[in-house]
């Protein structure tokens, strides 16, 4: 089964603008991670953040896991139109090799 | 550096016909391997992964099976494909990091 769902389902801003997507998932888990996904192509992995951590920063991406409200969110600051793509979050529970992955964000960022 | 490899990038199959999806990587060894489903619009479903030769597990039960011969080389097969088996297929692999590295997908239509 889907355990993490992201929200909104779909988020159309400017350039320039920042782009938040939130996820939330239902039981415990090692880590979080979130992918992006251009249209027809692999996911591309962005960050994983583990559960003993708050917060997390790669370039233009912050996130961040509060793991007693089981959610996590995703920030994209300054967006470019090539940032347009669906976003993924997936978790790691413990004592597995899966990753369970959430029906995404499709983004699109307007020039 | 690792890279993945599938083939082919797209299939068209009519009903009842068989399928083999193949799925290399290179430059690591031992890798965990990982079929997913993704249709259209949505998520990713898990189908079968893989942590060594011969070690298969399978999550969803389908018309579809997977093998692993060799490290670095996972197959996806069906005997005779269904119209619901249509979608894009991707192939993933990771190591003990957890994050997974995607290939670029077979988008497979069923007719």
């Amino acid at each position: 089964s889907q355990q993490g769902e992201e929200d909104p389902q779909a988020l159309s801003i400017q350039e320039g603008e920042n782009a938040t997507m939130n996820c939330s998932y239902k039981t415990s888990i090692n880590n979080l991670q979130w992918y992006r996904q251009n249209s027809g192509r692999g996911l591309v992995h962005l960050i994983l953040i583990r559960s003993n951590e708050r917060e997390k920063h790669s370039g233009r991406l912050r996130v961040t896991l509060d793991t007693s409200k089981k959610s996590s969110s995703l920030l994209i600051t300054a967006s470019r139109a090539a940032d347009t793509a669906s976003y993924f979050c997936a978790t790691h529970q413990g004592g597995s090799e899966k990753l369970v992955f959430g029906k995404g964000t499709k983004l699109t960022v307007n020039p | 550096s690792q890279t993945i490899h599938q083939w082919p990038a797209t299939l068209v199959q009519p009903v009842g016909s068989p399928l083999s999806l193949e799925c290399t990587v290179e430059g690591t060894s031992n890798p965990n391997l990982y079929w997913y489903r993704q249709a259209a619009g949505r998520g990713l479903q898990l189908l079968f992964y893989s942590v060594g030769i011969g070690q298969i597990s399978s999550e969803v039960p389908q018309n579809l099976s997977a093998s692993r011969p060799q490290d670095r080389q996972f197959i996806l097969s069906s005997k005779k494909l269904l119209l619901s088996d249509s979608g894009f297929y991707l192939c993933a692999w990771s190591r003990l990091t957890y994050e997974q590295y995607f290939g670029p997908g077979t988008r497979l239509t069923v007719t």
